[in-house]
C-alpha cells in the first residue's frame, strides 16, 4: 500500500519560471493538504482540497499560487514567476476523511529558485 | 490567532532516560492535538493524537498528556534510544473545527548513548 507520492523531489527552477508540484494522496484518500517548510520555520499550511475541490486556502498567498486537485490525476501546485524567498520544502499531506484528523505526509519537494 | 510554543528547539538526553518535550497553545482550546516525527529530509510522520476530553495517551514508550485548563501539552518518550533522535512537532486544527493543521517549529531531540 503506497504512501503518499510527490515529484519530482528536487527542483531547480530560474527565477521567472515556473514550479509544477504533483502529490498522489495514499489510496483510499480523497483529501489533499499542502504545507510549506522556509529553512528554520515551522510547517505553514497552503490548502486544503477535495476531488475538484478547494476547501480552504487560507494559508495562500494571494499571487502565483494555485492549486488543483482533478477528478483523474494527482493533485497539483502550481508557483508561477517564482522569486528566491519561494524556495522551500512543499509537502503534501492526504487523509482518508475530513474528520479522520490524521495527516499522511509524502516527501516533500524541495524547490531551490535560482 | 492561534499561536504554538514548543518549549525548546533542542533537547539532548542520556540513552535510557525520558524525554519530556513541551507544547503550549495561546488561544482557543483545540478539539484535537496532535504530535509528528520528523527526520532530516523527510516528511512529518504522525505518531499520536489526543482529544479535549482524554487527559492522556498511550503507545508503546510514548506517552501524550493534554491539559486544556493550562493549554499544554506533554510528550514523553521513556526509555530513549539514540534512534528516538529526531524533531518532533505538535499540531493544532487551524480554527476549532479546522481539519488543516498548524505546526510548532518543533523540538530537536538528541539521544546519545
Amino acid at each position: 500500500n503506497a504512501g503518499v507520492m510527490q515529484n519530482p523531489r528536487h527542483l531547480v527552477r530560474r527565477r521567472g519560471q515556473e514550479a509544477r508540484l504533483r502529490c498522489s494522496p495514499m489510496k483510499g484518500h480523497s483529501h489533499v493538504y499542502w504545507y510549506r517548510q522556509l529553512p528554520e520555520e515551522g510547517l505553514k499550511f497552503m490548502v486544503y482540497l477535495q476531488k475538484e475541490n478547494i476547501i480552504d486556502e487560507s494559508g495562500m498567498p494571494k499571487e502565483r499560487f494555485s492549486a488543483e486537485f482533478p477528478k483523474e490525476g494527482p493533485s497539483i501546485l502550481r508557483i508561477q514567476q517564482v522569486v528566491r524567498g519561494d524556495s522551500a520544502a512543499y509537502f503534501c499531506a492526504s487523509s482518508q476523511t475530513r474528520d479522520s484528523n490524521e495527516q499522511y505526509f509524502g516527501p516533500g519537494t524541495r524547490l531551490t529558485v535560482t | 490567532s492561534q499561536k504554538i510554543e514548543q518549549n525548546s528547539e533542542a533537547l539532548n538526553i542520556q540513552e535510557g532516560k525520558t524525554a519530556t518535550l513541551t507544547c503550549n497553545y495561546t488561544n482557543y482550546s483545540p478539539a484535537y492535538l496532535q504530535w509528528y516525527r520528523q527526520d532530516p529530509g523527510r516528511g512529518p510522520v504522525f505518531l499520536l493524537l489526543i482529544r479535549e476530553n482524554e487527559k492522556e495517551k498511550r503507545k508503546e514508550r510514548l506517552k501524550v498528556t493534554f491539559d486544556t485548563t493550562l493549554k499544554q501539552s506533554l510528550f514523553h518518550i521513556t526509555a530513549s534510544q539514540p534512534a528516538d533522535s529526531a524533531t518532533y512537532l505538535c499540531a493544532l486544527p487551524n480554527n476549532q473545527a479546522g481539519t488543516a493543521l498548524i505546526f510548532g517549529k518543533g523540538t530537536t531531540l538528541s539521544v546519545s548513548s
